[in-house]
């Protein structure tokens, strides 16, 4: 069975810092992998997905992912954080063809300081 | 293009009580999603349909839970009669066609309180 582990439940970066969340996955083939973000009350938002091809995928607002096979990794990275990155955020994972379910890791929540 | 709508936004119920949720998904999105989130766990799949036929309902409580989606468009989700445990935030996915090729569009969720 697939499974998603973010080993991190809650992290504090200053505004302006570097951010890197990490997720590992455990899949017996090659996987579809997705970080979702959700702020407060809202839904979660897809930022970036990985299919195949390059391994560094880049999203939305600024949010890139690198695959690494090797490592069972997709590690969502942002250079530099932004107030309004305070979210919770959370890595899935499905696997190729049919009717495949996403599986959901528990999440990481971001605490942005000024 | 409007995005996904659930009702109501919260719910607060006694235990043994029945509850409904409706959700609506984006126009022509013929997979829909029903996911519970408990506080601190990330979203799990309740129920998945197909236009408005069940591909997956393996972690459905089937006891307590039922979901339809009459016509291949909006859904309901049931639980009756509920549990303290059932508190959660239940959210409601839709994608194009039979994947999530394009990735889900999530609803805001409904935040059921059972007490």
């Amino acid at each position: 069975a697939q499974s998603v582990t973010q080993p991190d439940i809650h992290i504090t970066v200053s505004e302006g810092a570097s951010l890197e969340l990490r997720c590992n996955y455990s899949y017996g083939a090659t996987p579809y992998l997705f970080w979702y973000v959700q702020s407060p009350g809202q839904g979660l938002q897809l930022l970036l997905k990985y299919f195949s091809g390059d391994t560094l995928v880049q999203g939305i607002k600024g949010f890139e992912a690198e695959f690494k096979r090797s490592q069972s990794s997709f590690n969502l990275r942002k250079p530099s954080v932004h107030w309004s990155d305070a979210a919770e955020y959370f890595c899935a994972v499905a696997g190729s063809g049919g009717y495949q379910k996403v599986t959901f890791g528990t999440g990481t929540k971001l605490q942005v300081i000024p | 293009e409007a995005g996904v709508a659930q009702s109501p936004r919260y719910k607060i119920i006694e235990k043994r009580q029945s509850v409904a949720f409706w959700c609506n998904p984006i126009s022509g999105h013929a997979t829909l999603y029903w996911y519970q989130q408990i506080l601190g766990q990330g979203p799990k799949l309740l129920i998945q349909f197909q236009n408005n036929g069940v591909v997956d309902d393996s972690q459905l409580p089937k006891d307590r839970f039922s979901a339809e989606r009459l016509k291949g468009v909006d859904s309901t989700l049931k639980i009756q009669p509920a549990k303290l445990e059932d508190s959660a935030v239940y959210l409601c996915a839709s994608s194009l066609g039979r994947g999530f090729f394009g990735g889900y569009t999530f609803g805001s969720g409904t935040r059921l309180t059972v007490v």
